[in-house]
This record gives C-alpha cells, structure tokens and sequence, in this order.
C-alpha cells in the first residue's frame, strides 16, 4: 500500500521566514502534486511535478522532486500571511491520489 | 472555462438513509475522482472513473458506490448512512493526459445525525 509522509504537520512562521514542507512516499511514481486547503474550503492545484529533478515556482512557493529518494520539497519563501492554510501533497498511482496528511501552515507577523 | 461543480454543497441525514452526490466535471474530462475528507482520517479516495468505467476503487465498505454517465457526469452514492459517514466529500476531474493536475470542485458537506 503506498504511503505518503509529511512533516511538518504544523508549522508556525514568522513573516519573512523561509521553511521547507517535506514529502516521502513509499512507491515508485513520477507525478506528485501539491495543493493548498484553506479553511472550509475545497483544494486548490499548486503544482504538479512529473518528472525526477522537476522544479517549478510561483511567487513565494518552490515545489521540487526527487524520484530516486521518493521525496519532493515545498520550500516557502519570505513568508506572508497570505500563505497560511493547510498544504497537501499527493501521489498519483493506478489512477487515484494518495494524500499526505497536511502540513497545517500559520504564519505570524 | 467553467470548473468543476457539485450538487448539493450541504446535506443533512439522519442514520439509516441514503444520499445520492452529483459531480459535474471540467468540460471535455472524462476522469472523475471521489474522495472524502474527515479530521481524523484526512483525504481518502473512494473511487475514479473514466469512460463510465471505474478503474480504481479505494479501501471502502460496499455501502458506498458511485457511477460515471456518458457525459463524463458522476454521481456516488452512500446507502444506510452511519454517523462516520459524516464528511466532506470531494469530486475531482481530470483529461488524465498525464500532463495536467486533478481539479476539484467545492465539496458536498454530509452530516449525518
């Protein structure tokens, strides 16, 4: 059964500050996506990553892939308030998205 | 272009009853993806269509079922609901080129009491 790993599960920020949202999971697959949730809200599409060494960026937000680790990276930039909400990443295999639990983001001024 | 809509965005059952949900994907999608999402199991996938045809079916009880028409529209259905039925659920669309993201719609809220 594969498996996707997040951490943090909470992350609390600074404006300003930069952090790193990490992803794992247990199975071969070449397309991860991220989604950002805000409260009471449906899921809005990030990024979708397709290949090992993909990197893409928008605004403050850089998501990159590793398929030989099995690991891709969602790194934040400067942090606004803007930002805060609960980031997903996800794996697609056999036709279905598995979810990362979510890494509840808050950030600070 | 118009993105993908659910009907209803709320509903309220009682034990025992069944609830139909109504997803209509992204024109010209022919994938649609089911979902729920609860505070202690997070997103969990229920089913995916394509073609009418379903092709990957999540870890759920048979209570739970769903159907693609030949318009790409969806609809699941849950039947003898049980309190921890209670969820949101989510449809999500895609044209599964292998280049493009699932899109999902707004969510239908189900409570049930």
């Amino acid at each position: 059964e594969l498996k996707v790993e997040q951490n943090p599960l909470f992350l609390s920020m600074q404006e300003g500050k930069n952090y790193t949202i990490y992803c794992n999971y247990s199975t071969t697959s070449d397309r991860l996506y991220w989604y950002r949730q805000d409260p009471g809200k449906s899921l809005e599409s990030l990024f979708v990553l397709l290949s090992n060494g993909a990197v893409k960026q928008e605004g403050r937000l850089m998501a990159s892939l590793d398929t030989k680790a099995r690991l891709s990276t969602l790194h934040i930039t400067a942090a606004v308030h803007d930002l805060s909400a609960t980031y997903f990443c996800a794996v697609d295999f056999l036709y279905k998205l598995t979810f990362g639990k979510g890494t509840l983001l808050t950030v600070n001024p | 272009k118009a993105g993908v809509t659910q009907t209803p965005r709320y509903l309220i059952k009682t034990r025992g009853q069944q609830v139909t949900l109504s997803c209509s994907p992204i024109s010209g999608h022919r994938s649609v993806s089911w979902y729920q999402q609860t505070p202690g199991q997070g997103l969990q996938f229920l089913f995916e269509y394509f073609s009418e045809t379903q092709r990957n079916k999540g870890n759920f009880p048979g209570r739970f079922s769903g159907r693609q028409f030949s318009n790409s529209r969806s609809e699941m259905n849950v039947s003898t609901l049980e309190l921890g039925d209670s969820a949101l659920y989510l449809c999500a669309s895609s044209s599964w080129t292998g280049q493009e993201t699932q899109y999902f719609g707004p969510g239908t809220r189900l409570l049930v009491l």
